[in-house]
């Protein structure tokens, strides 16, 4: 069974504190890792989307990068409006005509001025 | 316009109880699900439809159906409900054939059974 895990479940940052996220997964045969940013009180929206072992993706203060055990969400020099919660999903390459994603359970990021 | 919009935002019924939540996309996209996510902020599959079929059932209660009148719709009725049904639920959306895939949540439905 796929299983996503993410560390930590909540991380506290000053602005401008920059650190990572850690996303482990296990998965039969990887077709793509996906990040999500989830606000309180509404749904996940989109961030990347990674598809092989070494490959990085930016977007403003973020950066996703991909090993074959795990993803990292790097935030540098975090602005208190990055405060949300981040969600990791895997798809199986066996899940590519279903469409299905695995979700972890998410690291609330609150970053304070 | 909201790309995908979902009714309505807060739902409270009794046990027992039919009710229907609403979904609507205007992206064009030709797959649509719906998520459940949990007190531990899960997402969890619970149905996709691709051009009017099912294509995911993921060991969801039959007290649960989708109905999908037409490609931009896919509606949750919920039989009977039962105080674990309690969660937000989460209608999304997708193009298949699209190589960069990301799905579009509405911005959920919190369900509360009493």
């Amino acid at each position: 069974e796929d299983q996503v895990t993410q560390s930590p479940e909540a991380l506290r940052l000053q602005e401008g504190e920059s650190s990572s996220l850690n996303c482990s997964y296990t998965v039969s045969g990887l077709r793509g890792l996906f990040w999500y940013r989830q606000d309180p009180g509404k749904g996940p929206e989109f961030l990347f989307t990674l598809y092989s072992a070494g490959e990085e993706k930016e977007k403003e203060r973020l950066k996703a990068t991909l090993t074959k055990k795990e993803s990292f969400l790097h935030i540098t020099a975090p602005k208190p409006e990055d405060s949300a919660t981040y969600l990791c999903a895997v798809q199986a390459l066996e899940d590519t005509g279903r469409r299905a994603l695995t979700f972890g359970s998410g690291t609330r990021l609150q970053v304070q001025p | 316009d909201t790309a995908v919009s979902q009714t309505p935002k807060y739902l409270v019924t009794q046990m027992g109880n039919d009710k229907s939540i609403k979904c609507e996309q205007n992206l064009g996209h030709d797959t649509m699900y719906w998520y459940k996510q949990d007190s531990k902020k899960f997402l969890k599959i619970m149905f996709s439809y691709n051009n009017k079929e099912l294509i995911i059932n993921e060991t969801v209660p039959n007290r649960f159906s989708p109905k999908s009148p037409d490609k931009a719709h896919l509606n949750l009725h919920i039989n009977s409900l039962e105080l674990g049904d309690s969660a937000v639920y989460f209608c999304a959306s997708s193009q298949v054939d699209r190589a960069n895939e990301k799905l579009f949540f509405g911005s959920g439905t919190q369900l509360s059974v009493l």
